[in-house]
C-alpha cells in the first residue's frame, strides 16, 4: 500500500501570510494527487486534482505543485475563511489513502 | 450540480449490520467510479471501498474486508454499502464520493455502533 505523509501536522499562521502544506508519497504515484479542505462538521471540499489543476470554482490562492513523491498545496494571502484542516490522498491505485491531515490554524 | 445525499446511518449494537445508500444527481452517475469514505470522531479521513463504473472491479481497506459489501444501481443513480458484523471502531461519519479527478462528496451521514 502507497503510505502518503503530510507535514506540517499543525500549522499557525496569521491572515495575509503564504503558507505551504507537503505531501510525500512512499513510492511515485505520477500526478494523481488530489488536496481537500474541511472544515468543522462539514464535509471535504475538493480544492485540487491532478496535482496542480484547480477544482471549478476554487479560488486561485490556492495552488498545488509536484510529481511523484513529493507534492505541496500552497494558499496565499490567507483569509479567516482558509483556517481549517487540509488532507492529500493518492488515487493512482488502490487503497486510495488519505494523508493525516495538516490543521491551519489563526495565529 | 452534482449532488450526492447520503442515508441510512444510525444507532446499532456490535455485532449488527445497517446498509447505507447514496443519491446521485446532477452527473452521469453510470460514467463514474464511486468511494465510501469514513471519518471516526475527531479523527482523520478513511478510504472504505470504492466501486468501479459497471461494479465489476471491487476494492475494500483491509479493516471492513469480509465485513462490507459495496454495491450500486446505475439505473436508479445509488450507491449502497451494506455493513455487517459492525464494531465499536467503526463508528463514523460515512461520505460517498465520486472516484478520481473530479471528486465531489455527500454530507456525510453518522454511524454509532455501541450498546
Amino acid at each position: 500500500d502507497i503510505q502518503m505523509t503530510q507535514s506540517p501536522s499543525s500549522l499557525s499562521a496569521s491572515v495575509g501570510d503564504r503558507v505551504t502544506i507537503t505531501c510525500r508519497a512512499s513510492q511515485g504515484i505520477g500526478n494523481y494527487l488530489a488536496w481537500f479542505q474541511q472544515k468543522p462538521g462539514k464535509a471535504p471540499k475538493s480544492l485540487i486534482y491532478a496535482a496542480s489543476s484547480l477544482q471549478s470554482g476554487v479560488p486561485s490562492k490556492f495552488s498545488g505543485s509536484g510529481s511523484g513523491t513529493d507534492f505541496t498545496l500552497t494558499i496565499s494571502s490567507l483569509q479567516p475563511e482558509d483556517f481549517a484542516t487540509y488532507y492529500c490522498q493518492h488515487y493512482s491505485s488502490y487503497p486510495r489513502t488519505f494523508g493525516q491531515g495538516t490543521k491551519l490554524e489563526i495565529k | 450540480e452534482v449532488h450526492l445525499v447520503e442515508s441510512g446511518g444510525g444507532l446499532v449494537k456490535p455485532g449488527g449490520s445497517l446498509r447505507l445508500s447514496c443519491a446521485a444527481s446532477g452527473f452521469t452517475f453510470s460514467s463514474y467510479s464511486m468511494n465510501w469514505v469514513r471519518q471516526a470522531p475527531g479523527k482523520g479521513l478513511e478510504w472504505v471501498s470504492s466501486i468501479s463504473t459497471t461494479g465489476t472491479y471491487i476494492y475494500y481497506a483491509g479493516s471492513v474486508k469480509g465485513r462490507f459489501t459495496i454495491s450500486r444501481d446505475n439505473a436508479k443513480n445509488s450507491l449502497y454499502l451494506q455493513m455487517s458484523s459492525l464494531r465499536a471502531e467503526d463508528t463514523a461519519m460515512y461520505y460517498c464520493a465520486r472516484d478520481g479527478a473530479a471528486t465531489a462528496w455527500g454530507q456525510g451521514t453518522l454511524v454509532t455502533v455501541s450498546s
